[in-house]
């Protein structure tokens, strides 16, 4: 079993869509849950780390649920910008804290469309 | 530009030639770290420094693969040998100092080749 796992998609979905993705993972010592978006042939850039209590940045909304190994991003009102692939990506703490490591799953594609 | 550097930005080498790539962290991050990505995959982690000190690495860093950062400061990636099944992008990323931070930013990727 994949450690996290996404939703290949593609996510088609119009401007001024809302549009959710989700993620599990596998290993309950996952310590630190991040959201990154990486355009074709570039680097991931960091979206928003996800925070127990959830949070919400501007259009972009993040949940964590421990209980079920659970995270999503809710994106509001797409812009043609957002289209992109979302990385959902996990920390797992091997070593009590002191690991650093982040595991990435495989992306989910969205493409905004005019 | 602040952001993380890496160089060269492409590589296209013979199978079984030594290839060596550089990182260049955000000034006084302290925390450095390689991965590696192929086509439709995420990126999978190689390894980590924190300052000098190479405090983690993953199984898929073979022994064909070596990682150095001797100051500190900027790190290299060498890999011995190349295979095919080497070429991917290869990401650097760094991390501030601050304990609690996990966060990683990454530099622009090596793309390597290996024909």
């Amino acid at each position: 079993r994949k450690e996290v796992e996404q939703d290949p998609g593609p996510f088609n979905v119009p401007e001024g869509a809302t549009v959710a993705f989700n993620c599990t993972y596998s290993n309950s010592a996952s310590q630190s849950f991040f959201w990154y978006r990486q355009d074709c042939r570039k680097e991931p850039k960091l979206l928003m780390s996800v925070y127990s209590s959830g949070n919400e940045d501007g259009r972009f909304t993040a949940q964590l649920n421990r209980a079920s190994q659970y995270i999503s991003l809710l994106i509001r009102d797409s812009k043609l910008s957002d289209s992109a692939t979302y990385l959902c990506v996990v920390r797992v703490a091997y070593s009590g804290a002191g690991s650093y490591q982040l595991t990435f799953g495989k992306g989910t594609k969205l493409s905004v469309i005019p | 530009d602040t952001g993380v550097s890496q160089d060269p930005r492409h590589k296209i080498t013979k199978r079984g030639q030594n290839v060596t790539f550089r990182c260049d962290p955000i000034s006084e991050h302290n925390r450095l770290y390689w991965y590696r990505q192929t086509l439709g995959q995420g990126p999978e982690f190689l390894t980590y420094f924190q300052n000098e000190a190479q405090l983690e690495k993953s199984r898929l860093l073979s022994d064909r693969f070596s990682a150095e950062r001797p100051k500190g400061s900027f790190s290299t990636l060498e890999i011995q040998r190349t295979e095919q099944g080497d070429s991917a992008m290869y990401l650097c990323a760094s991390s501030p100092r601050e304990r609690a931070s996990y966060e990683q930013y990454f530099g622009p990727g090596t793309r390597l080749t290996v024909t």
